[in-house]
């Protein structure tokens, strides 16, 4: 166990809908990461936010959008969902901003648009 | 742009010794991971390289070549266990680090 929560587990929704995706970080890290996995791309850098600023984005669609709370819990929203936004989503956390620290990944939400 | 290949597959023998090659262009290279991942589970931390050489934990090992844009993943003593996707990370960039993952190695370990 990572220490690290991610909610729900798995997702299933229609095309042209909004979800929130949710992760908790393990006590006490900063960072919250999203990640992207798919089969053909494997994990691809969404966006990264260290205590409650947007530290560094990656390639992520203008309909999607994260933010992290006083709390430091993160919450990724997807919105006008398409087939090809079905994946595997992992949010990681790290106690700093990043560099030489390693992610501590939680179980991912897997998510299906029909 | 950042651009990471590792070799698709491999299959190798329980007992044996396998490397797990990984070539990169970057620009402002920070340091380079390798994490183990499990069909349908998170990925997980086994080492960190930012400097030239070897890095041995146990019966892994990785190293690195910065001049070369080089790294390999050395696992001794296969155990069946080991089946799983090994995928290398930089983290590197020009005013705004992260860390890219190429899309992984999976490695099949047969008795």
């Amino acid at each position: 166990d990572s220490g690290v929560t991610q909610t729900p587990k798995h997702l299933i929704t229609a095309t042209g809908q909004r979800v929130t995706l949710r992760c908790s970080p393990r006590s006490g890290d900063l960072s919250v990461y999203w990640y992207q996995q798919s089969l053909d791309q494997g994990l691809q850098f969404l966006i990264q936010y260290y205590n409650g600023e947007e530290r560094a984005k990656g390639n992520i669609l203008e309909r999607f959008s994260a933010q992290q709370f006083p709390d430091l819990h993160s919450e990724l929203n997807l919105s006008s969902l398409e087939l090809g936004d079905s994946a595997l989503y992992f949010c990681a956390s790290s106690p700093g901003w990043g560099g030489s620290e390693k992610l501590f990944f939680g179980s991912g939400t897997q998510l299906s648009v029909l | 742009g950042q651009n990471i290949d590792q070799p698709t597959e491999m299959t190798a023998t329980e007992g044996a010794i396998v490397q797990i090659n990984c070539t990169y262009q970057t620009s402002g290279f920070n340091g380079l991971f390798w994490y183990q991942q499990h069909a349908g589970e998170a990925p997980t931390f086994l080492s960190y390289n930012v400097l030239d050489g070897l890095e041995e934990k146990g019966r892994f090992s990785s190293f690195l070549s910065r001049s070369k844009g080089y790294s390999y993943l050395l696992l001794k003593e296969l155990q069946m266990k080991d089946s799983a996707s090994y995928l290398c990370a930089v983290y590197s960039g020009a005013g705004s680090y992260q860390l890219t993952f190429g899309k992984g190695t999976k490695l099949s370990v047969i008795p």
